[in-house]
């Protein structure tokens, strides 16, 4: 059973180009969130998708926004790329959202997102 | 989001037992205490998670303080592959809400 899938691994993009990073959750899972972690740090939450809505967001600029498709998976987008936002970009997928839910969310490994 | 508290790093010999703990003092009655760990190259991943008894799994134990103030992960004999950052989280449900992530403490295995 495939868990969460990211792509691609790595990438290297120019401040003030737009990037666009993709998820697959794990199977049987219909909830995605993203998460940003800089070096050395915790990650830090960005969105969560359910039913392809945004369900909650965290901390961030309208530079970052999201999408999730009828098959569960998901999309990162950022515009004007900053060097700040060199970072590892995490999806993390569950089952639901709300309290009758399954327990744990499954974490990808994550692309590498540097800006130069 | 109430804040917990955790020791930067710690070291453990292998096969012996680690004892990580948490201080939480300003949890809430409906916070639920969740551990994941994150090896290196990887993403976070699920350990254990409680809300006030003591919890079992094949991966660890949590123990919870009969405050809930604290709380200790528990694994019974380190290998090497539990050498990670370990992070501990308070969550008012037991999935959907967003888990907010502190700096964790890096656990050091010595074979």
């Amino acid at each position: 059973d495939a868990g969460v899938t990211q792509s691609p691994t790595h990438l290297i993009k120019t401040r003030g180009q737009q990037v666009t990073l993709r998820c697959s959750p794990k199977s049987g899972h219909d909830t995605v969130s993203w998460y940003q972690q800089a070096l050395g740090q915790g990650p830090q939450f960005i969105f969560q998708y359910y039913e392809e809505e945004e369900r909650q967001r965290g901390n961030f600029p309208d530079r970052f926004s999201g999408h999730q498709f009828p098959n569960y998976s998901s999309e990162l987008n950022v515009n004007a790329l900053l060097l700040g936002d060199s970072a590892l970009y995490l999806c993390a997928s569950s089952f639901g959202t709300g309290q009758f839910r399954n327990y744990g969310y499954t974490f990808g490994s994550g692309t590498r997102l540097t800006v130069v | 989001d109430a804040k917990t508290t955790q020791p930067n790093s710690m070291e453990s010999n292998e096969e012996e037992p680690v004892h990580l703990p948490c201080n939480h003092s300003t949890i809430s009655g409906t916070d639920y205490i969740h551990w994941y760990r994150q090896l290196p190259s990887q993403g976070p991943e699920y350990v254990i998670h409680g809300l006030t008894s003591n919890v079992n799994n094949r991966m660890a134990s949590l123990a919870i303080a009969e405050d809930r103030k604290s709380s200790t992960l528990i694994l019974h004999r380190a290998t090497l592959r539990d050498a990670a950052v370990y992070y501990c989280i308070l969550s008012p449900l037991p999935s959907g809400s967003r888990l907010t992530f502190g700096e964790g403490t890096q656990l050091t295995v010595n074979p």
